[in-house]
């Protein structure tokens, strides 16, 4: 079955490393997101494609970085680290109008910034 | 910007009762709202949506309403079950590429 994968499952790192979160999808979706998860903010978007070598910054990019080098993968990319950026990160993917269609999303990557 | 207002925050209800969940945006323009279901390590699934040209909308126990005059959506659960227990995230798109979610409601069905 078609899926959405994300990998690790949780991360801990320090502050001011570099650290990479994989999503990886096997419905051949052109559109694929990043959100973030912090108590009473419900999912905010980080980065979002539209299909591969497209990229754009979503409402809480700063830190963050994104490539699309073919369509099943879009892999988050935090620069230096920031206690911050401590959070749930979930990847999703869409067809169609992107944002006006279902998103599915993956289990999560719990990250930890000590 | 779109705000996304959403309540209540935690919702207790028995077994077989109903749940409503409340929802109100900001921008007259939005025109597409989803609600999202996360159960407890997953990531959230897409359980309904309605777009702006339609009031109602039903999916067996669980239906959507939008007043867009009002500006508020609502998430409506009957007969409700043990495995709808999850936290419920309403959404609201107003264009710009943005979805723009609430902060989320904690139910629990109590048996």
């Amino acid at each position: 079955d078609a899926e959405i994968t994300q990998s690790p499952r949780h991360k801990i790192t320090e502050t001011g490393r570099q650290v990479t979160l994989a999503c990886h999808q096997t419905w051949n979706h052109n559109n694929m997101f990043w959100y973030r998860q912090d108590l009473g903010h419900g999912l905010r978007l980080i980065h979002y494609s539209y299909g591969v070598q497209d990229t754009n910054k979503g409402e809480v990019s700063d830190g963050y970085s994104v490539s699309r080098s073919n369509t099943e993968d879009l892999p988050l990319t935090l620069e230096s680290a920031a206690s911050s950026q401590t959070s749930v990160y979930f990847c999703a993917s869409s067809v169609g109008q992107a944002f006006q269609e279902t998103q599915y999303f993956g289990p999560g990557t719990r990250l930890l910034v000590l | 910007g779109e705000n996304v207002e959403q309540h209540p925050s935690t919702l207790s209800v028995q077994e077989g009762d109903s749940a409503v969940i409340k929802c109100t945006y900001s921008d007259s323009a939005s025109n597409y709202f989803p609600w999202y279901k996360q159960e407890l390590g997953k990531g959230p699934q897409l359980i309904i949506d309605i777009r702006s040209n339609v009031g109602e909308k039903k999916d067996q126990r669980i239906a959507v309403t939008l007043n867009k005059t009002a500006k508020h959506f609502s998430l409506h659960i009957t007969e409700t079950q043990p495995e709808d227990s999850a936290v419920y995230f309403c959404a609201a798109y107003q264009g710009a590429q943005k979805l723009v979610f609430g902060q989320g409601t904690r139910l629990t069905i109590n048996p």
